[in-house]
């Protein structure tokens, strides 16, 4: 089973910066990564695929990079609605999510 | 619309039994692979089973597998799960979810409540 490790756990954040967080793969998914974002009490809701392709809808200040077993994801100019935890989850075979990043209002 | 709605959660004894159903509509369900994905409270996202959109092939995480069986019926547009030999670490949301080949979880449902206690 291939494991997702997400970086860092919690990440403090004011409005208007930059997030980055981290995922990495103990071994190669390719390009087959996908990011998602969750607020409390809702469903996971797809934000990227494929490593870099934004999900429908979903804002041009998310944006996601990497392949093989490092990614990321980059939120730019971060507003009220994104303070979120965020998964990363591959699909090569059987699928598994990494534990998360909390990304909270510094 | 798509719409995902779940149902059937709910309080049951350690060893009891529970059936989980996902009603879909919105788009074409005969022609989706589907999931159950579970969430157990405060915890992080797993995959519990996967039904391909003809039924034919089916997957089981390590830890449900031989208590759990997922089916559909593509007439009625449904997802089932069928919870057996339940345990407290099955004590979890159950989402249904609608998987699209090698691009994610486009579809989530709003998930139902599976309490396992005594």
């Amino acid at each position: 089973e291939i494991l997702l490790t997400q970086s860092p756990a919690t990440l403090s954040v004011s409005p208007g910066e930059r997030a980055t967080l981290s995922c990495r793969a103990s071994q190669s998914v390719s390009g087959n990564l996908a990011w998602y974002q969750q607020k409390p009490g809702q469903s996971p809701r797809l934000l990227i695929y494929g490593a870099s392709t934004r999900a429908t809808g979903i804002p041009a200040r998310f944006s996601g990079s990497g392949s093989g077993t490092e990614f990321t994801l980059t939120i730019n100019s971060l507003q009220s609605e994104d303070f979120a935890i965020y998964y990363c989850q591959h699909y090569n075979n059987w699928w598994t999510f990494g534990q998360g990043t909390k990304v909270e209002i510094k | 619309e798509v719409q995902l709605v779940e149902s059937g959660g709910g309080l049951v004894q350690p060893g009891g039994s529970l059936r989980l159903s996902c009603a879909a509509s919105g788009f074409t369900f005969s022609n989706s692979e589907m999931n159950w994905v579970r969430q157990a409270p405060g915890k992080g996202l797993e995959r519990v089973s996967y039904i391909s959109s003809s039924g034919n092939t089916i997957y089981y995480a390590d830890s449900v597998k031989g208590r759990f069986t997922i089916s559909r019926d593509n007439a009625k547009n449904s997802l089932y799960l069928q919870m057996s030999s339940l345990r407290a670490e099955d004590t979890a949301v159950y989402y249904c979810a609608r998987d699209r080949y090698m691009a994610g979880v486009d579809y989530w449902g709003q998930g139902t409540l599976v309490t396992v206690s005594s």
